[in-house]
């Protein structure tokens, strides 16, 4: 009965390489979120959609693209990946604009 | 981008000791939100407020929404050792963006 989940938690590749981070919620909530994490722990946000349209758009470049086929998933696409890439990405959810609720994470190492 | 000072940046304290650490931002906010971050795992939410002057628990835990609503306050206290963890306060000013907190390190000695 996980709220939201996040696949795969670990994530190791190569620079230049494209991956995908999946985030899904039963919570029924109608907005989803992701978040970049730094070694200093520092959360930012980078996105975020409500019922599938995107309502924030953090300055983050282009080589991120999220996507949200429906209300309960919200999945990140990178592409060329670099080595400042490499952070924990956490997705969380929430209704409308009350508490947000996280996932697990996304460790993401690029060598 | 725009981060909230939270106080202190780290803490080490006894077991059984109470803890207070707040945060505070240059705007003002309609919503504070408390969490706290176990190693390895995501941001557990823990407390949230809405109203500037309220002040609301859970179990050990008590956070106040400041006056000001530029600031707000984290509680624990009989500190155990599963307080371990980094506590990040949030705030809204009505939207859906949420700024994080800089964090507070908490550990606990036995």
């Amino acid at each position: 009965d996980t709220a939201v989940s996040q696949t795969p938690k670990y994530l190791v590749t190569q620079m230049g390489n494209d991956k995908s981070i999946k985030c899904e919620q039963n919570l029924g909530h109608d907005t989803m979120y992701w978040y970049k994490q730094d070694s200093k722990k520092f959360l930012k946000i980078m996105f975020s959609y409500n019922n599938k349209e995107l309502i924030i758009n953090e300055t983050v470049p282009n080589r991120f693209s999220p996507k949200s086929p429906d209300k309960a998933h919200l999945n990140l696409h990178i592409n060329s990946l670099e080595l400042g890439d490499s952070a924990v990405y956490f997705c969380a959810s929430s209704q409308t604009i009350s508490e947000q609720y996280f996932g697990p994470g996304t460790r993401l190492t690029v060598t | 981008g725009q981060q909230l000072n939270q106080s202190p940046q780290s803490m080490f304290i006894q077991e059984g000791e109470d803890v207070s650490m707040n945060c505070t931002s240059s705007s003002i906010f309609n919503t504070w939100l408390w969490y706290k971050q176990d190693p390895g795992e995501g941001p557990v939410l823990l407390i949230a407020l809405y109203k500037a002057g309220e002040l609301t628990s859970n179990g050990r835990l008590t956070a106040q929404f400041g006056i000001t609503r530029k600031d707000s306050f984290l509680n624990i206290s009989a500190s155990i050792p599963s307080d371990v963890g980094i506590y990040f306060c949030a705030g809204s000013s009505g939207t859906y963006k949420y700024i994080f907190g800089t964090g507070t390190r908490l550990k606990v000695l036995a």
